[in-house]
Parts: structure tokens; C-alpha cells; sequence
């Protein structure tokens, strides 16, 4: 079984500070994906960005980074420039492949961080 | 745009009631899920599908079932609803050939069970 753990319960930064969420996962899978998501006061999951294991290259999406560390077991989420919009739960989740490959497993959530982003 | 809908945003029902949670996707997806969102534990996986009729055991599948007759629908039951099973219900779906994996989630039903 999986496990994923997010140390930061919340967190608090200013407006267009950077801030960084922590994740680590416990898996014997090699083949996985790793994503996080956010969920606004609106309570609507958003995919924030993904990671598959087998790519060495962090991945980015405008101000959303990633550090990914597979020895260290160890994904964490970067916001540069945070705006009051990135106000929201952040969750940490990990997927194994199935094997059939179709992605039909469901996700592994660690207990999310609550990140406030003050004026 | 993906959409997956829920039935209720909110939903309060007695113990001891036979409770059906609904998720409809639009998009053709394959597979679907359903998770409970407590504070402090995150999404817990409850039971999920591939296809029609097919399910899978999440890691919390005691006190629930559930249903799936057509490939857009897949309904979550609690045959005999308890106050331990008041919860965030999401429901969520996902492509099997897109190769992102990425799942979409709905907007959730909060359950009160008195």
C-alpha cells in the first residue's frame, strides 16, 4: 500500500512571495504518477500539475513547479509569485500504474496543506 | 470542457436510510470514482470502476456499493446510512487511452446523516 504525507497542515505567505508545500510518499512501485491538486472555497478539485516517475525532469506549468526527488521519495510544490487566488487546499496525491496500464487505479491523497496567500 | 456533476451539493438523511449518491461525466470516460473527504485525512478512495459493471474495492469500501449500468453513471450507495458516513462525497473520472491520468473531479455532496 501507498502512503503520502504532507507535513505543513497550513501554511501563510504574502502576496507575490514564493512559497513551497511539502510531500513525501512511501511506495515499492516503480512505475507511478505523482500529482497535486487544489481545491478553492468553491470546493472544485483542480489538477495542478503532474509528474510521471520515470521522467527525471521536473515539471512546470506557468508558476507551478515541481521538485521531484525518487530516491528521496520526495515531491514538493512550488508557487512562485503567489497571488490571492492561490488561496486553497493543496493536495498531494500518488497514482501506481495499473496493469493494464489504463490508469483505472484511483488515487493515493495525503492530508492536504491549507495555504493562505495574505494581501 | 470536462463535466462531472452531482446530483445534490448538500443532502441530509436519517440513520438508518437507504442513501444514492449520483455522478454523471459527459466525457466518454472509462473510469470512475468515488471518494469521502474528511478533515484532516484528505480523500480516501471508497470504490472505483473501469467499465460497465465492473467495480473495485478502494481502501474504505465498508458500508458502501455501488452501480454501474451505463458508462457516463456511476452511483455510491449506502444501504443503511450512519451518522459515521456524514462526509464530502466526490466523485471523479478519468480517460484510459489519454495517457495523462488525470482524474476529474465534481463538485462534491456534503452529507449530513442525523
Amino acid at each position: 500500500a501507498q502512503t503520502v504525507t504532507q507535513s505543513q497542515p497550513e501554511m501563510s505567505v504574502q502576496e507575490a512571495e514564493t512559497v513551497t508545500l511539502s510531500c513525501t510518499y512511501d511506495t515499492s512501485e516503480n512505475n507511478y504518477y505523482l500529482f497535486w491538486y487544489k481545491q478553492p472555497p468553491s470546493r472544485q478539485m483542480i489538477l495542478v500539475i503532474r509528474q510521471e516517475a520515470y521522467k527525471q525532469q521536473n515539471a512546470t506549468e506557468n508558476r507551478f513547479s515541481v521538485n521531484f526527488q525518487k530516491a528521496a521519495k520526495s515531491f514538493s510544490l512550488k508557487i512562485s509569485d503567489s497571488q490571492l487566488g492561490d488561496t486553497a487546499m493543496y493536495f498531494c496525491a500518488f497514482m501506481k500504474l495499473s496493469r493494464s496500464g489504463g490508469g483505472a487505479d484511483g488515487l493515493t491523497f495525503g492530508k492536504g496543506t491549507h495555504l493562505i496567500i495574505q494581501p | 470542457d470536462v463535466k462531472v456533476t452531482q446530483s445534490s451539493r448538500y443532502l441530509v438523511k436519517r440513520t438508518g436510510e437507504k442513501v444514492f449518491l449520483e455522478c454523471v461525466q459527459d466525457m466518454d470516460h472509462e473510469n470512475m470514482f468515488w471518494y469521502r473527504q474528511d478533515p484532516g485525512l484528505g480523500l480516501r478512495l471508497i470504490y472505483f470502476s473501469y467499465d460497465v459493471k465492473m467495480k473495485e474495492k478502494g481502501d474504505i469500501p465498508e458500508g458502501y456499493s455501488v452501480s454501474r449500468e451505463k458508462k457516463e453513471r456511476f452511483s455510491l450507495i449506502l444501504e443503511s446510512a450512519s451518522t459515521n458516513q456524514t462526509s464530502m462525497y466526490l466523485c471523479a473520472s478519468s480517460p484510459t487511452t489519454s495517457g495523462s491520468y488525470e482524474q476529474y473531479f465534481g463538485p462534491g455532496t456534503r452529507l449530513t446523516v442525523t
